[in-house]
């Protein structure tokens, strides 16, 4: 059993390039939360999507936005990139109706 | 919004001791307490958690406490090894919501 997949796992990009990350929920799991964690802090939530719709969105500008398939999987879009969105990117996966959240390895994001 | 607060930032203790990492929030409506353990370079693993209607759960050495009164709630690691050097982070939720992280605690196990 597959648990959380992320992709890429490092990325370089300069500013103002644009970043699609992406994520693949433990099987069974319908609700994919991505999270930014900066070095040495705690990971910060971004938004979380269930049935194809962004259900809850965390403090982060319209710079960031996402999708989710109808296999559950998800994409992290991030434009015009600023050097403080360098940071790790965390997907994780959950099943409906449980609180209980899975991560994936996360997506090292580097912008020079 | 919640905010959670994590204290220490970092602990050492010798092998074999035990660990005590707090941590307290402020929305009330909040009900779901994971831990999550993260390894350098690895991804947050859950370890504990505990849910509003219970006041503590235990799992072989680790061990959380909540006090819903006071809105803190407690990690406690006992008979400490290597294995458990790694960062901390505590968090708190509204069921099915997103998770609201503390700022972590680096745990240290000295041989």
């Amino acid at each position: 059993d597959a648990g959380v997949t992320q992709s890429p796992t490092h990325l370089i990009k300069t500013r103002g390039q644009q970043v699609t990350l992406r994520c693949s929920p433990k099987s069974g799991h319908d609700t994919v939360s991505w999270y930014q964690q900066a070095l040495g802090q705690g990971p910060q939530f971004i938004f979380q999507y269930y049935e194809e719709e962004e259900r809850q969105r965390g403090n982060f500008p319209d710079r960031f936005s996402g999708h989710q398939f109808p296999n559950y999987s998800s994409e992290l879009n991030v434009n015009a990139l600023l050097l403080g969105d360098s940071a790790l990117y965390l997907c994780a996966s959950s099943q409906q109706g449980a609180e209980t959240q899975y991560f994936g390895p996360g997506t090292r994001l580097l912008v020079l | 919004g919640e905010n959670v607060e994590q204290h220490p930032s970092t602990l050492s203790v010798q092998e074999g001791d035990s660990a005590v990492i707090k941590c307290t929030y402020s929305d009330s409506a909040s009900n779901y307490f994971p831990w999550y353990k993260q390894e350098l370079g690895k991804r947050p693993q859950l370890i504990i958690d505990i849910r509003s209607n219970v006041g503590e759960k235990k799992d072989q050495r680790i061990a959380v406490t909540l006090n819903k009164t006071a809105k803190h709630f407690s990690l406690h690691i006992t008979e400490t090894q290597p294995e458990d050097s790694a960062v901390y982070f505590c968090a708190a939720s509204r069921r099915r919501e997103k998770l609201t992280f503390g700022t972590g605690t680096r745990l240290t196990i000295i041989p």
